[in-house]
C-alpha cells in the first residue's frame, strides 16, 4: 500500500487560516469517509484532531475542521495560534482493512 | 481514561527478533469494535502502520512487513504484543501500541501509549 500524498510544509502568520491537502486512492480516501487528521509535537505522541473526515474528538478546538472531496481530504486550521505549529498526519481505513498514513506536513507559524 | 503503555528492550541487535509488549489500563482488550494497533516511526520520519489484533484474535498486518511481524492477545494480562523477525537497521524507530476503534460508521485511532525507542544496532 502507498502512502497517503502530504504537501511536506505549510505555513502562515497568527490569525490566519492554513489547509493542508492528503491525496489518496478510490480505494483508501475515496472509498470510506474513515480519514483522520494527528496532531505530532516534537517528542510526543501523536493526538487526533478530526476524525471520520469532519468530527472533532472532545476537547479539540473548533478552529480545527476537515473536508473531503473524492480521493483527496483536507485539513483547515484557522485563526492560527503559535502553540498550532506541529506536524500532522492523515491516516485512512483501506479497502484491504488495514491502515495508511500520509507523509506528514510540518506546520509554521511564521 | 484508557491508558497504554509499551514495554521491552531499547536495542535488538541486528537479525534478530524485536519484541514489545504493551500493557492496556483503564480499558479491556475483550472488547468488540476495538482493535489494538501498532504504529512505528523513524527518527526524522513519518508514522506507519505495522498491524492490528482483535480480542478474538483476528489480526491483519501491513502487507511490507507481514512475512516479519506476528501480533498477539493475552486477555487475562488485559496485553497485546508484537514480534518483528529479523530486524535490520531500517527497524529502528519509535514504536507506539495504539487503540483503533473501529464499527460499521465510525474508524479511528483514539488512544496512543508514549511510545518506546527501539534502536537495531550491533
Amino acid at each position: 500500500q502507498s502512502a497517503l500524498t502530504q504537501p511536506a510544509s505549510v505555513s502562515g502568520s497568527p490569525g490566519q487560516s492554513i489547509t493542508i491537502s492528503c491525496s489518496g486512492t478510490s480505494s483508501d480516501v475515496g472509498a470510506y469517509n474513515y480519514v483522520s487528521w494527528f496532531q505530532q509535537h516534537p517528542g510526543k505522541a501523536p493526538k487526533l484532531m478530526i476524525y471520520d473526515v469532519s468530527n472533532r474528538p472532545s476537547g479539540v478546538s473548533n478552529r480545527f475542521s476537515g473536508s473531503k472531496s473524492g480521493n483527496t481530504a483536507s485539513l483547515t486550521i484557522s485563526g492560527l495560534q503559535a502553540e498550532d505549529e506541529a506536524d500532522y498526519y492523515c491516516s485512512s481505513y483501506t479497502r484491504s482493512s488495514t491502515l495508511v498514513f500520509g507523509g506528514g506536513t510540518k506546520l509554521s507559524v511564521l | 481514561q484508557v491508558q497504554l503503555q509499551e514495554s521491552g528492550p531499547g536495542l535488538v541487535k541486528p537479525s534478530e527478533t524485536l519484541s514489545l509488549i504493551c500493557t492496556v489500563s483503564g480499558g479491556s482488550v475483550s472488547s468488540d469494535s476495538y482493535y489494538w494497533s501498532w504504529i512505528r516511526q523513524p527518527p526524522g520520519k513519518g508514522l506507519e502502520w505495522i498491524g492490528y489484533i482483535s480480542y478474538r484474535g483476528s489480526t491483519n498486518y501491513n502487507p511490507s512487513l507481514k512475512s516479519r511481524v506476528t501480533i498477539s492477545v493475552d486477555t487475562s494480562k488485559n496485553q497485546f504484543s508484537q514480534r518483528l523477525r529479523s530486524v535490520t537497521a531500517a527497524d529502528t524507530a519509535v514504536y507506539y501500541c495504539v487503540r483503533w476503534y473501529c464499527s460499521r460508521n465510525s474508524c479511528y485511532l483514539d488512544y496512543w501509549g508514549q511510545g518506546t525507542l527501539v534502536t537495531v544496532s550491533s
